[in-house]
């Protein structure tokens, strides 16, 4: 079964500096998605970045970059230069091909804090 | 085109009493998925849709839920006799099958049972 694990329930961080958002991920399949969600509070989850598995460059969209470490299972988030709008709960996730179609699994979340 | 709909946003119900819940996807959308979010937790697959089909369902969806798409647009979601475990954000997503990386979700409708 695949499983997603984000260890940091909380985090925070000053407004113009920088945060890591960790995740790590268990699965047994080679062809996979990861995904970075932000949920907003009382708003719609929204795709904050992408990763195809099977791809070794980083994505990177903007002030939001990841590191993929296929080999350890790891996909954390960076946030550049953050902003008040960024406070959010952050949820990493996957998704297998050729898995249940539509089942993206995803994390507990983490909640960003973003000081003025 | 302004994104998933979701209504109600909020529904409180008495235990017991059943309860239907709508999504309106992205027009061109024929992929629909409905997922639970319980406090402090990441939201649940519970069923999608291709089209008017239901491809797949959880092992969460008990006998007490179910969800229709009839002519492949919109979809509900029922639960019959709620419990207080049915508590949470119901939320939909929908996508193109070809695209099923690229899902949008909507607001969610977050249902209190009292």
């Amino acid at each position: 079964a695949q499983t997603v694990t984000q260890s940091q329930p909380e985090m925070s961080v000053q407004e113009a500096e920088t945060v890591t958002l960790s995740c790590t991920y268990d699965t047994s399949e080679s062809d996979y998605y990861l995904f970075w969600y932000k949920q907003p509070p009382s708003r719609q989850m929204i795709l904050v970045i992408r990763q195809e598995a099977y791809k070794q460059q980083n994505a990177t969209e903007n002030r939001f970059s990841v590191n993929f470490q296929k080999a350890a299972k790891s996909f954390s988030l960076k946030i550049s230069d953050s902003q008040l709008g960024d406070a959010a709960m952050y949820f990493c996730a996957t998704f297998i091909y050729g898995g249940s179609q539509g089942n993206l699994i995803f994390g507990k979340g983490t909640k960003l804090s973003v000081k003025p | 085109d302004t994104g998933v709909s979701q209504n109600p946003r909020h529904k409180i119900t008495k235990r017991g009493q059943n309860v239907t819940f709508r999504c309106d996807p992205i027009s061109e959308h024929n992929r629909l998925y409905w997922y639970r979010q319980t406090l402090g937790q990441g939201p649940e697959f519970l069923t999608y849709f291709q089209n008017e089909a239901q491809l797949e369902k959880s092992r969460l969806l008990s006998d007490r839920f179910s969800a229709e798409r009839p002519k492949g647009s919109f979809s509900t979601l029922e639960i019959q006799r709620t419990e207080q475990g049915d508590s949470a954000m119901y939320l939909c997503a929908s996508s193109l099958a070809l695209k099923e990386t690229e899902a949008f979700f909507g607001q969610g409708t977050r249902l209190t049972v009292v």
